[in-house]
């Protein structure tokens, strides 16, 4: 129950296309959703995030959109270009456990934006 | 802009011995996390501390971790015994204060190398 399912596991892009992570969860008690950045060599990077009590987040390519019904969100990113290239995951957590911080990571997807 | 700084980068050890993974959060954060990620696979959540406490830790995070913040700057995890399944890269995370409105800055990580 404490699993999220990202998918796909990677992922190839057009530069100028768009990308899209998706991802499930079954835990009802998760109230924050992040999705983080990640370049070969570092950590992670929170790149945007969203609570369940809106449908989407948009912050300049970066956008969330929020199923809660379904339980699923998504991270679509517009205009893809090769700088974008990176392993991203997402996440959830729950303000009852953690304090919100305990996060629970997606397996992660590699996207590679192609010129 | 401040950072998280771990060090080593990367650490290589025989199974059975000790290690000591280091890290200086930033300077104003109340909040510190250790997460971990197994080559290929997802970032795992081990243990979170604040006030001198662990507030939280995962099933991952057995009798063989320990965590300390041994001053006013660094805080560590020491795995007293290694295994093999302990190789992994080993991240530090830190907050301001508690809740999903504080998000986690991480740092670049460890990689330890069990032989």
């Amino acid at each position: 129950q404490q699993q999220v399912k990202q998918s796909p596991q990677s992922l190839i892009v057009q530069k100028g296309g768009i990308s899209i992570i998706n991802c499930a969860y079954e835990n009802t008690a998760f109230d924050y959703f992040p999705w983080y950045q990640q370049f070969p060599g570092k950590g992670p990077a929170l790149l945007i995030a969203i609570r369940p009590d809106v449908s989407e987040k948009k912050e300049g390519r970066f956008t969330i959109s929020f199923n809660k019904s379904a339980k699923q969100f998504s991270l679509h990113i517009m205009d893809s270009q090769p700088g974008d290239s990176a392993t991203y995951f997402c996440a959830a957590s729950s303000i009852l456990t953690g304090g919100g911080n305990k996060l629970t990571f997606g397996t992660g997807t590699q996207l590679k934006v192609e010129l | 802009e401040p950072e998280v700084t771990q060090t080593p980068s990367h650490q290589v050890t025989q199974m059975g011995q000790e290690v000591i993974l280091r890290c200086v959060p930033i300077s104003n954060h109340l909040y510190f996390y250790w997460y971990r990620q197994i080559l290929g696979q997802k970032v795992e959540f081990l243990v979170s501390f604040y006030n001198n406490e662990i507030s939280e830790k995962s099933e991952i995070f057995d009798d063989q971790f320990s965590v300390e913040r041994p001053d006013g700057s660094n805080f560590t995890l020491k795995i007293r015994s290694t295994k093999l399944e302990d190789s992994a890269m080993y991240f530090c995370a830190s907050s301001s204060y508690t809740g999903t409105n504080s998000p986690l800055h991480f740092g670049n990580g460890t990689r330890l190398t069990v032989t």
